[in-house]
């Protein structure tokens, strides 16, 4: 049991470049939810679905992509990357109660 | 509306002593109060949630953490601070009514003197 799973570790892009970041869970959660860490500002929410086939917006989604084609999965995507997404991404997983399961974090960094 | 404040951007302690914590958190329903802890370089792990039983709630490593509903409180505390316990630590509110209505407080890096 993996838990989350989140692939790459690490990426460096430069600026308008676009990349695809993976989340896999195998706890069966129905929620997803996708975050970004900067420093001082906590976990701030990009995008969720609350099931497959589904997406919502978060609070901050500009510059985001996602996509729940499987339930086990949630893609994270950005189409022309910009420096002020160079940050810390965590994807995290729940069962209803919202207890949030999450990964080991993305470290991205953009030139 | 939901919103979380963590009262300490820094807390400083020594090995052995009480570690606070503090959390204040507004809803306008039924909240449930997590405290989350990040080490350095790794993802955030649950140490105890509150879900409308025990208004007193035991997590992991010691910690415990008290519901206040007439103060909006979710302090954190443990009686005796331990050098592995140097960490970030993230209050979280979130209800039932809506899947994206989960707020994280900004954090509480807290650092123990030997």
């Amino acid at each position: 049991n993996a838990g989350v799973t989140q692939t790459p570790k690490f990426r460096v892009l430069k600026t308008g470049q676009s990349m695809t970041l993976l989340c896999a869970q195998d706890m069966n959660h129905e929620y997803m939810y996708w975050y970004r860490q900067d420093p001082g500002m906590g976990l701030r929410l990009i995008h969720y679905s609350v099931g497959e086939g589904t997406t919502a917006k978060g609070e901050v989604p500009d510059g985001y992509n996602v996509s729940r084609l499987k339930k086990q999965n949630f893609l994270l995507g950005l189409e022309s990357a910009a420096p002020s997404q160079t940050s810390v991404y965590f994807c995290a997983s729940t069962h209803s109660d919202y207890e949030q399961y999450f990964g080991p974090g993305t470290r991205l960094t953009v030139t | 509306a939901q919103s979380v404040t963590q009262l300490d951007s820094h807390v400083s302690v020594s090995e052995g002593t009480p570690v606070l914590l503090r959390c204040n958190y507004s809803s306008s329903y039924s909240p449930s109060l997590f405290w989350y802890v990040q080490h350095p370089n790794k993802g955030l792990q649950l140490l105890l949630k509150y879900t409308s039983a025990a208004t007193l709630v035991k997590g992991i490593n010691g910690f415990e953490a008290e519901f206040k509903k007439s103060e909006t409180s979710f302090h954190l505390t443990k009686p005796s601070a331990h050098m592995s316990d140097a960490a970030e630590y993230f209050c979280v509110v979130s209800t039932y009514s809506s899947a994206s209505k989960i707020i994280f407080g900004s954090g509480t890096r807290l650092s123990i003197r030997p």
